[in-house]
């Protein structure tokens, strides 16, 4: 089946420096989604990359999908302590369920 | 944006009891709910596949007659617990995948956190 390994499993930053968190698909997807989940909260959708390479941003956040549409990177710039929580990527094929990483923690120290 | 509810947030229960957890999608139909249960510190994983008025497809490890789930109509589905044990403590979170639209973004609940003693 559909495996989606993300890495690193957690990641402790100092306020101010830059973090990434990447993804690798076993299948070609469709689409994948990238959401944040806060400890204690649910997953909360951040974006959704489609098409083969593409690049898109949300203020300090920059996703990436590759070429072959099988991995995927979230970087954030400049973190601040109000992104501290797990971020999960997850593939989809067609309209099927999502599968997802197995997210990476972020912990970004003041 | 589309709103998910589920009902109970939280709830404890004996071991043995059964439990049901709702899943509305309150701003639009979803002939497609999914089912997820996540352990502490741990990734999302589907547990079910729901669809309006047919079975679910459970994922392999996951028994069907342990987990019931109804789709009854296009804004809820449920998920029983049945013979609830310690081990079936979890956060067990619904997502809803709009009848229409271009894109495949499904919609989360806040998640239902049960505690079985």
């Amino acid at each position: 089946g559909q495996q989606v390994m993300q890495i690193p499993q957690y990641q402790h930053v100092q306020e101010g420096e830059d973090f990434t968190t990447y993804c690798n698909s076993s299948t070609t997807l469709s689409n994948i989604q990238w959401y944040k989940q806060r400890p204690g909260g649910h997953p909360v959708f951040l974006i959704q990359l489609v098409k083969s390479g593409e690049v898109k941003k949300q203020k300090r956040l920059t996703f990436q999908f590759g070429e072959a549409k099988k991995n995927s990177s979230l970087h954030i710039t400049a973190t601040q302590t109000t992104d501290v929580g797990t971020y999960f990527c997850a593939g989809q094929t067609g309209r099927r369920a999502l599968t997802f990483g197995s997210g990476t923690r972020l912990q970004v120290q003041p | 944006g589309a709103v998910v509810s589920q009902h109970p947030s939280r709830v404890i229960c004996k071991s043995g009891t059964s439990v049901k957890i709702e899943c509305r999608s309150l701003d639009f139909q979803a002939t497609t709910m999914f089912w997820y249960r996540q352990f502490p510190k741990k990734s999302l994983m589907l547990m079910a596949t729901s669809n309006e008025g047919s079975k679910a497809t459970y994922e392999q490890g996951v028994e069907k007659d342990k987990f019931l789930i109804n789709h009854a109509s296009l804004t809820l589905s449920t998920l029983t617990v049945t013979s609830a044990h310690p081990e079936d403590s979890s956060f067990y979170i619904c997502s809803a995948l709009p009848r229409t639209g271009a894109y495949n973004e499904q919609f989360f609940g806040p998640g239902t956190r049960l505690t079985v003693l």
